[in-house]
């Protein structure tokens, strides 16, 4: 029962090298979300989708692109990473947008853009 | 808008103390309210959870109950094991439909010594 895959768990980075961040769910989740997480500074909602197709930008979107073009992944690209990007990221997904069911997270990417 | 306040870590117990992690937060309308735990390397899951006024939430020796009063969700656990060891988020789910978004404590860190 594998969940919430993410890949790579850790990545270093040059400024302005790009690159992908994978996410994959086997739970057929509709909802899918990227979080980053920083000292001091809690969980940041990065971007989120509610369906294949369907994304919408969180509370910090700013220099991440993503895509769902299949229920199962949510990729986050970089697309010239920048060393306030250094942080760890999470991928998360739950049965449906609308209701309490909870968040299942994957076990995060480290990345340093140095 | 709506937030949530937890109690400043790091939390250093001997085994077997008694555990409380304070969650305070400012909502309109009535949110659900969420304890999710990380431990070392992983990503955040799950804890226990309440959605309306007066519920107590419950798992694994952990209880928390939401009092609309004082508008706090405070974590307890009578006996803490070493295994308790993590950091330990309070979050509110905000808004309707597939607009709903969890709003996130700052964690707290909770360390138990044998």
């Amino acid at each position: 029962n594998a969940g919430v895959t993410q890949t790579p768990k850790f990545q270093v980075l040059k400024t302005g090298q790009s690159m992908t961040l994978q996410c994959a769910q086997d739970m057929n989740h509709e909802y899918m979300s990227w979080y980053r997480q920083d000292p001091g500074m809690g969980l940041r909602l990065i971007h989120y989708s509610v369906g294949a197709g369907i994304t919408d930008q969180g509370e910090v979107p700013n220099g991440y692109n993503v895509s769902r073009s299949t229920t199962e992944d949510f990729p986050l690209r970089l697309l010239s990473a920048a060393p306030s990007q250094t942080s760890v990221y999470f991928c998360a997904s739950k049965r449906g947008g609308g209701n309490n069911s909870p968040l299942h997270f994957g076990n995060g990417t480290r990345l340093t853009v140095t | 808008g709506n937030s949530v306040t937890q109690m400043e870590g790091p939390v250093t117990l001997s085994e077997e103390a008694f555990l409380t992690i304070n969650c305070t937060y400012t909502a309109t309308g009535y949110p659900s309210l969420f304890w999710y735990v990380q431990y070392p390397g992983e990503g955040l899951q799950l804890l226990l959870k309440a959605t309306k006024a007066d519920d107590k939430g419950s798992n694994k020796g952990f209880e928390a109950t939401y009092r609309k009063e004082t508008t706090s969700f405070h974590l307890e656990k009578g006996s803490v094991q070493v295994s308790d060891s993590a950091v330990y988020f309070c979050a509110l789910s905000e808004g309707a439909g597939n607009n709903r978004k969890l709003i996130w404590g700052l964690g707290t860190s909770l360390a138990v010594n044998p």
